[in-house]
């Protein structure tokens, strides 16, 4: 089946820092969505990708859907100790396709 | 958000009780989804509903059945809970196939 894949599993960054995620893909995909999971709570959505080589942004959020339609990444500028949780890719294939997520990365912030 | 709610937000269970979570929503949505969250897994689809007493499963589905009676309510019943199936239940909701909206989870522990 389609996978995406999200690597490392955790990143250790310093507060003031920019940090980069990429998620890959063998298949294409037509929209992309990345999504952030704070502890205790569910997944909510980030920024949303539906046009190969969009790059979109969302404060000091910026995520691009790769030229190819197998990848996007998320950039973060400047991360805060908020910026903490869990981020998720996720991909559709068509219009009555169900989302695609990746397995997720930890993102820690240090002070 | 206010617009879907899972109950009951934490559960302990014994191995061989049947076991059924809800998953309420205000906003009118089509589509809604039950996932699990295991490390290691990310979130892995259990069964998905497309419209009332339309159901399937996804890819996680054994020992997991669910019923949509109504737009607003998607029930997702362990018939006989195992250790394996400890876990972070998510539900989901879509208007349409894409960015998805999450309820807060429910922790359930089978012991």
């Amino acid at each position: 089946g389609q996978q995406l894949n999200q690597s490392p599993q955790s990143m250790f960054i310093q507060e003031g820092e920019d940090v980069s995620m990429n998620c890959t893909s063998s298949s294409i995909f037509n929209t992309w969505l990345w999504y952030k999971q704070d502890p205790g709570e569910g997944p909510v959505l980030l920024i949303a990708l539906y046009k190969a080589g969009e790059l979109t942004s969302n404060g000091r959020l910026t995520a691009q859907f790769g030229i190819t339609r197998k990848d996007s990444f998320l950039n973060i500028s400047a991360s805060i100790p908020s910026d903490v949780g869990i981020y998720f890719c996720a991909g559709l294939t068509g219009a009555n396709s169900k989302l695609t997520f990746g397995k997720g990365i930890t993102l820690s912030v240090r002070p | 958000d206010a617009g879907i709610t899972q109950s009951p937000r934490h559960k302990v269970t014994e191995t061989g009780t049947p076991v059924t979570l809800r998953c309420h929503q205000t906003e009118n949505h089509r589509y809604m989804y039950w996932y699990r969250q295991d490390p290691g897994h990310g979130l892995r689809l259990i069964h998905y509903s497309y419209g009332v007493k339309d159901t399937d499963k996804g890819e996680v589905s054994d020992g997991y059945s669910v019923s949509r009676s109504k737009t607003e309510d998607f029930l997702l019943t362990l018939e006989s809970a195992t250790s394996s199936q400890t876990s972070v239940y998510f539900c989901a909701i879509s208007a349409a196939a894409g960015g998805y909206t999450f309820g807060s989870g429910t922790r359930l522990t089978v012991v």
